[in-house]
């Protein structure tokens, strides 16, 4: 099994330009998370998906980040426009969901940010 | 709100020492505490999650409410152990991980 799959894996803009990023989750997972990591810290929740609603994205800076999860699948990230702060590294996770009770988070390798 | 604090960046040991890395927690409800490890160009997994009560890999956590700690141990280090772990927490529901902002083990021959 590929696991959680996303892409790119490293991406160079400069800043004020919009940039996306994707991830397919593992087969059969309703849940769907996005992380962002700064360098030397652990990961944050920017936003939870439940199928395709999103459930929690009160950690999401809604003026410039933007997310989608159409059909409950795979989810689109997106920043617009870039700041020099946004360099991160940006994680997807996801797990199935059932009764309330969330298994074991599976993360993808991430997609590495540099805003010049 | 919750947090999760792991007071050391690097902890640096030779093959067949023992390993503890802390990790302590604020939390005012009834918490899941996880170990996640990070290896070498490698993605982030979980190591164990304290209901399970496993031992991985042979490293071992006790979950002490009372000093609020989630502490990873190992009784004999080796080299794979080398990587870097994050101690996360979750509502009961295991939804939204709480990370600590990880401790990176050095293990040397």
């Amino acid at each position: 099994e590929a696991g959680v799959v996303q892409s790119p894996r490293y991406k160079i803009i400069e800043k004020k330009q919009p940039v996306a990023f994707w991830c397919n989750p593992i087969s059969g997972h309703n849940t769907l998370y996005w992380y962002r990591q700064n360098l030397g810290q652990g990961p944050e929740l920017l936003i939870r998906y439940e199928n395709e609603e999103a459930v929690d994205d009160s950690q999401l800076p809604k003026d410039r980040f933007s997310a989608e999860r159409l059909k409950g699948v795979d989810s689109t990230l997106k920043i617009q426009p870039a700041e020099l702060g946004d360099s991160a590294v940006y994680l997807c996770a996801s797990s199935f969901l059932a009764g309330g009770f969330s298994d074991t988070q599976y993360f993808g390798p991430g997609t590495r940010l540099t805003v010049l | 709100a919750q947090r999760v604090t792991q007071p050391e960046k690097l902890l640096s040991v030779f093959k067949g020492a023992p390993v503890e890395l802390k990790c302590n927690y604020s939390y005012s409800g009834s918490p899941e505490l996880f170990w996640y490890v990070q290896y070498s160009r490698q993605r982030l997994q979980l190591l164990l999650r304290h209901i399970s009560r496993e031992s991985i890999k042979g490293f071992t956590a006790d979950l002490n409410k009372g000093e609020t700690s989630f502490h990873l141990k190992k009784p004999f280090a080796q080299e794979e152990d080398s990587a870097m772990y994050y101690c996360a927490l979750s509502r009961t529901g295991f939804q939204k991980l709480v990370f600590g902002t990880g401790t990176r083990l050095l293990v040397s021959p």
